[in-house]
């Protein structure tokens, strides 16, 4: 199993600032993804993070507007760029261990209110 | 590409009935099945899957889904609830391999005294 943390937990932000979301795993994995679920919407996947190499992003996401960072095995940055009201949503964590057979495990998420 | 339809948006039921909360998926390509749990204020919690073999999977707190590949479904049952089983349930699908999960809108129980 995988045991993951975000910070911060809750915002509340002012349009047009940017917001970094950080995501800590307590061990090492090479698959993460970043979700975002809109209210009364699924859980949708923003983009791929594997360490080393860039970001893939899902259609209608681009890097400009969710950049994101992967540093090493463990961790992982989504920066919200120049919000605005239609990002608020709450953004989720989630790391696929690599183990056969295995699930992916979520992070608690960061609910974000931009004003 | 896979997709993930969950029918009803909320279910209210009374605390020791029985509850199915359904879902029903889209794939060209054989797919792993998942339901998730999230309790307010908690996080994403896996509540049981379906990789292969016995097509009733078992999972926590008396949950069961069955897979039924001729009408792609995956349904998730309890005989009879409790309070603390209100919850988001959501069903995710991903073709075998490690790919992201695909999920589903989600379903709001609400068990009611």
């Amino acid at each position: 199993s995988a045991v993951i943390s975000q910070k911060p937990s809750r915002d509340i932000c002012q349009r047009g600032t940017s917001l970094t979301i950080q995501c800590q795993v307590d061990s090492q994995v090479t698959m993460m993804f970043w979700y975002r679920q809109q209210p009364g919407q699924s859980l949708t996947l923003i983009a791929t993070a594997n360490q080393g190499s860039e970001a893939t992003y899902e259609s209608g996401f681009v890097i400009d507007k969710f950049p994101i960072s992967r540093p090493n095995l463990t961790f992982s940055t989504l920066t919200v760029s120049n919000m605005s009201p239609e990002d608020s949503s709450i953004y989720l964590c989630s790391v696929d261990p690599g183990v056969a057979q295995e699930t992916q495990y979520f992070g608690p998420g960061t609910r974000l209110l931009v004003l | 590409a896979q997709s993930v339809t969950q029918l009803d948006s909320q279910v209210p039921v009374l605390e020791e009935a029985p509850v199915e909360l359904r879902c029903n998926y889209s794939s060209s390509v054989s797919v792993y099945l998942f339901w998730y749990v999230q309790y307010p204020n908690q996080g994403l919690q896996l509540l049981l899957k379906y990789l292969s073999g016995s097509t009733l999977v078992k999972g926590i707190n008396g949950f069961e889904a069955e897979f039924n590949k001729s009408q792609t479904s995956f349904h998730l049952r309890k005989p009879s609830v409790h309070i603390s089983d209100t919850a988001e349930y959501s069903c995710a699908v991903t073709p075998w391999g490690n790919t992201p999960l695909v999920f589903g809108k989600g379903t709001r129980l609400s068990v009611i005294a």
